[in-house]
């Protein structure tokens, strides 16, 4: 069983506000990720991280940032929201060489 | 050319049939390859992942890997009405996971 937790699980906002979404895993693994999924559609990466003080972009651009200042923690800032940031979030983590991904249960964001 | 291509569906199979789920990845240099099942509304979660060409079995799935033909495919035996969700294919070329659109399965009992 996974434990990868995410919060808020829902969220609607307005526009141009700066939202935070956490993610958060226990289970000690190095590499963590953020994806992007529209309904019907695939997920895309957003941002990844290797380890502590490590963040990559993904393949979708994106107007959010990330950051790992701690091995579990892994939040995605959107300095001001959008109705195009309306989606589906999904953190993910993996441990070293498994390429093995565990999901969160995800955030569903609305933007007004 | 998208980098994992899945038919979408959707894919009726009446319960106990065997459903066969079919993926096609455009890197040739991929390694390996993931099934996750995604019901409505949830997130992801694995199934199996396969790295070597042939059959990998794990109860009632089997995957099913051809890298020349950089052909990946899912068949669940004995189909039951739980199945019923959206199965994404998975690809790691090397430096990230590119999934596909999935496939919806339902399973008519």
């Amino acid at each position: 069983e996974a434990d990868i937790y995410q919060t808020p699980r829902y969220l609607v906002i307005g526009t141009g506000k700066k939202i935070t979404l956490e993610c958060s895993q226990t289970m000690g693994h190095d590499k963590m990720y953020w994806y992007q999924q529209d309904p019907g559609m695939e997920l895309h990466l957003i941002h990844y991280s290797y380890g502590v003080n490590s963040t990559e972009k993904g393949d979708l651009s994106s107007e959010s940032t990330v950051s790992r200042i701690r091995t579990e923690h892994f939040p995605l800032t959107l300095e001001s929201a959008r109705p195009s940031h309306t989606s589906q979030y999904l953190c993910a983590s993996s441990r070293g060489a498994d390429q093995t991904q565990y999901f969160g249960p995800g955030t569903r964001l609305l933007v007004l | 050319q998208k980098e994992v291509e899945q038919n979408s569906g959707p894919l009726s199979v009446p319960e106990g049939a065997i459903a066969s789920l079919n993926c096609t990845y455009s890197d040739r240099g991929s390694q390996s390859f993931f099934w996750y099942r995604q019901y409505s509304g949830k997130s992801p979660e694995l199934i199996m992942f396969i790295y070597s060409n042939g059959d990998k079995e794990d109860g009632r799935f089997t995957a099913q890997l051809n890298k020349a033909s950089q052909y990946v495919s899912l068949l669940i035996r004995d189909s039951q009405p739980s199945d019923s969700a959206t199965y994404l294919c998975a690809v790691w070329p090397g430096n990230q996971f590119y999934f596909g659109t999935g496939t919806s399965l339902t399973v008519i009992p």
